[in-house]
């Protein structure tokens, strides 16, 4: 069975760093592109970028590029998205998913709160 | 950038009756469109795929169909678990993705 597993519900401070994970199991980890995705409280989805487990290839949505940094561990079937300085406009749920041409398999998702 | 508007943004009906929602986007994506289901407090739901492809698991009561600029998804008869939002999303000029704002359907 497919999965994807996020990281538990944050609280941080403006201005702190946030590493937030996305563990992928019962498919070849490393054959799939991840993209995540933001959800504003009570707004839509917005595509942030996508990254290709195999070789770390990475592509962001202008509207991110620069805010945030994609990673992956292969060794560990995971992905990660992190800032290095939050604001409280990034206070959302991030959603990491499997993109098979379309996003197929979604995590939880993992709520992100800034505030001081 | 490939801009996708959904209407209407509510769509007010009842169990039993028929929903019709509309995606429109900027310029042309052929047939590369999907359309998600999400309920409150849950992670979007692949529905439909290359525009009228369900994807696995979905009844048949979702149909997808356009190409173009122009696509709808039809939900033939509501279901108490069909009310909810609807998203559709574009691939065409991947790896830039874009989503549409969503249109929520609600009991009327």
């Amino acid at each position: 069975e497919v999965q994807l597993v996020q990281s538990g519900a944050e609280v941080k401070k403006p201005g702190e760093s946030l590493k937030i994970s996305c563990k992928g199991s019962g498919y070849s980890f490393t054959n799939y592109w991840i993209g995540w995705v933001r959800q504003m409280p009570g707004k839509g989805l917005e595509w942030m970028g996508l990254i290709y487990p195999s070789d770390s290839d990475t592509r962001y949505s202008p509207s991110f590029q620069g805010q945030v940094t994609f990673s992956v561990d292969k060794s560990n079937s995971t992905a990660y998205l992190q800032w290095s300085s939050l604001k409280a406009s990034d206070t959302a749920i991030y959603y990491c998913a499997r993109q098979d041409h379309y996003f197929d398999y979604w995590g939880q998702g993992t709520l992100v709160t800034v505030s001081s | 950038e490939i801009v996708l508007t959904q209407s209407p943004v509510t769509l007010s009906l009842s169990p039993g009756e028929r929903a019709t929602l509309s995606c429109r986007a900027s310029q042309s994506v052929s047939t590369f469109l999907a359309w998600y289901q999400q309920k409150p407090g849950q992670a979007p739901r692949l529905l439909i795929y290359g525009a009228h492809n369900r994807a696995t698991g979905i009844p048949a009561r979702f149909s997808g169909s356009g190409s173009g600029t122009d696509f709808t998804l039809t939900i033939s008869s509501l279901e108490p678990e069909d009310f909810a939002y609807y998203y559709c999303q574009q691939r065409r000029n991947w790896p830039a993705l874009s989503f549409g704002g969503g249109t929520k359907v609600e009991i009327e």
